[in-house]
């Protein structure tokens, strides 16, 4: 079935620091990917909706620039946390979709940052 | 905008028997998608079940089943004979479509299933 994989699934870096968060729909060509947050015993929250070849879609209250998405292929989409900060440790979700007529979204298995 | 309510922040069933988890949705779409997502502390996303609004039968998924009122926008599951697998946190969620467009999520409804 289709597979997304989603890298590293766990990181820990330094306040200041930049992180970047791989995406790849394995076996799908993937037009449209998913960024969700989630926070310790929280729902997961839309961050932003990345589109391939064009600028991603960031949602209310979600700094671009500081979380920068780029999706430069049909089957990869990254998620960089720059200068990230202690807050911005997270449980950090993807999900895409393959378009087929009876195949749900996919998710990644996350990545859990830690910034100390 | 759309949202998400799931009021039980916490439910328990005992091992075999019946439990029912609730979940309602503002729209003002006429055709949408709801699901239930299923996340165990592995924090995988698993999907249980979905429902579309333009079809009146509720979805059944093994043990698995929802009580779909779009009138009232209710959108509850069912899961019947309990196993020790079933205790996880459940999503609830609404999208546009089935799978091109964003998940919105409710709070969430972390179950535990007793022996």
């Amino acid at each position: 079935g289709a597979v997304v994989s989603q890298h590293p699934s766990w990181v820990i870096c330094k306040s200041g620091t930049s992180v970047k968060i791989e995406c790849r729909s394995l076996d799908f060509q993937a037009t449209t990917m998913f960024w969700y947050r989630q926070f310790p015993k929280q729902s997961l929250m839309l961050m932003a909706t990345s589109n391939e070849g064009s600028k991603a879609t960031y949602e209310q209250g979600v700094e671009k620039d500081k979380f920068l998405i780029n999706h430069a292929s049909l089957t990869l989409s990254t998620l960089t946390v720059t200068s990230a900060h202690p807050e911005d440790s997270s449980f950090y979700i993807c999900s895409a979709g393959d378009n087929s007529y009876n195949s749900p979204l996919h998710f990644g298995n996350g990545t859990r940052l830690t910034v100390t | 905008a759309q949202t998400v309510t799931q009021s039980q922040p916490e439910m328990s069933v005992q091992e075999a028997e019946t439990v029912t988890l609730s979940c309602t949705y503002d729209t003002s779409e006429s055709d949408y998608y709801l699901f239930w997502y299923k996340q165990p502390p592995s924090r995988q996303m698993i999907l249980v079940i979905r429902q579309e609004a333009y079809k009146q039968q509720n979805a059944t998924e093994n043990r698995f089943s929802v009580n779909f009122q779009k009138a009232a926008k209710s959108f509850s599951l069912k899961i019947s004979d309990s196993q020790l697998g079933d205790a996880a946190m459940y999503f609830c969620a609404y999208s546009r479509s089935y799978n091109t467009d964003k998940l919105i999520f409710g709070t969430g409804t972390r179950l535990q299933v007793f022996p």
